[in-house]
């Protein structure tokens, strides 16, 4: 079974820390997806990134960058930390042309900014 | 704008009952979709799925149903059990665009004995 691997299930930061979300998967996968979950609003992209080096914005990617220098890792960057990036933010990854599968999703990360 | 509508954010059903979870979308490109389920604390999990050449997908208790013209899918569970007590996510999907899923806010169902 493929795993994707979120670093921390939970984290507390400061309004303007610079804040890494790692992601790793270990199955080959190309497209790897970064969703943060909100009350009411579902999963909203943020990146998605569908080969190493490369990344595409979602709907959602004012105040976030992304990384990915290796295949089986993506990072999610908060530049600088702010109350209204209090979320759960999941990875999640899939293989190129095979939508019927859809993604495999991490366990998440609950961040709070104070 | 919300491509992707999950209208009813709760739904309560009694077990060995029929749940319904409906799902609605306007962009008509879309050519696939899912039901994924989220328990507390945990990562979405793939559920079912269905192309749009089909109208109906069947899987034990679960029966996706796709009506195009209406840009309405539904996901039915019979019987429902106290275990199917999740929130449920619908996401739709549109080919050659890198498998990106848009999702609704999601449908929280609970199953009581």
């Amino acid at each position: 079974d493929v795993k994707v691997t979120q670093s921390s299930r939970y984290l507390v930061k400061r309004t303007g820390e610079k804040v890494f979300l790692e992601c790793v998967q270990d199955m080959d996968h190309e497209n790897m997806f970064w969703y943060r979950q909100d009350p009411g609003l579902g999963l909203r992209l943020i990146y998605f990134s569908y080969d190493v080096k490369m990344k595409e914005k979602g709907d959602i990617p004012e105040g976030y960058s992304v990384s990915r220098e290796k295949k089986e890792r993506f990072s999610l960057i908060l530049e600088s930390a702010s109350t209204n990036q209090t979320s759960m933010y999941l990875c999640a990854s899939s293989l190129r042309g095979t939508i019927n599968y859809g993604y495999t999703f991490g366990s998440g990360t609950r961040l709070t900014v104070v | 704008d919300q491509q992707v509508k999950q209208n009813s954010p709760s739904l309560s059903v009694q077990e060995g009952r029929i749940s319904i979870l409906n799902c609605d979308y306007t962009n008509s490109m879309f050519d696939y979709f899912l039901w994924y389920k989220k328990y507390p604390a945990e990562g979405p999990t793939f559920l079912i799925s269905i192309s749009s050449i089909k109208d109906k997908n069947e899987d034990g208790r679960f029966t996706v149903f796709l009506n195009k013209s209406a840009k309405h899918l539904s996901l039915h569970i019979v019987p429902s059990q106290p275990g199917d007590s999740a929130v449920y996510f619908c996401a739709a999907s549109q080919s050659g665009g890198y498998n990106k899923l848009i999702f609704g806010a999601g449908t929280r169902l609970a199953v009581h004995p």
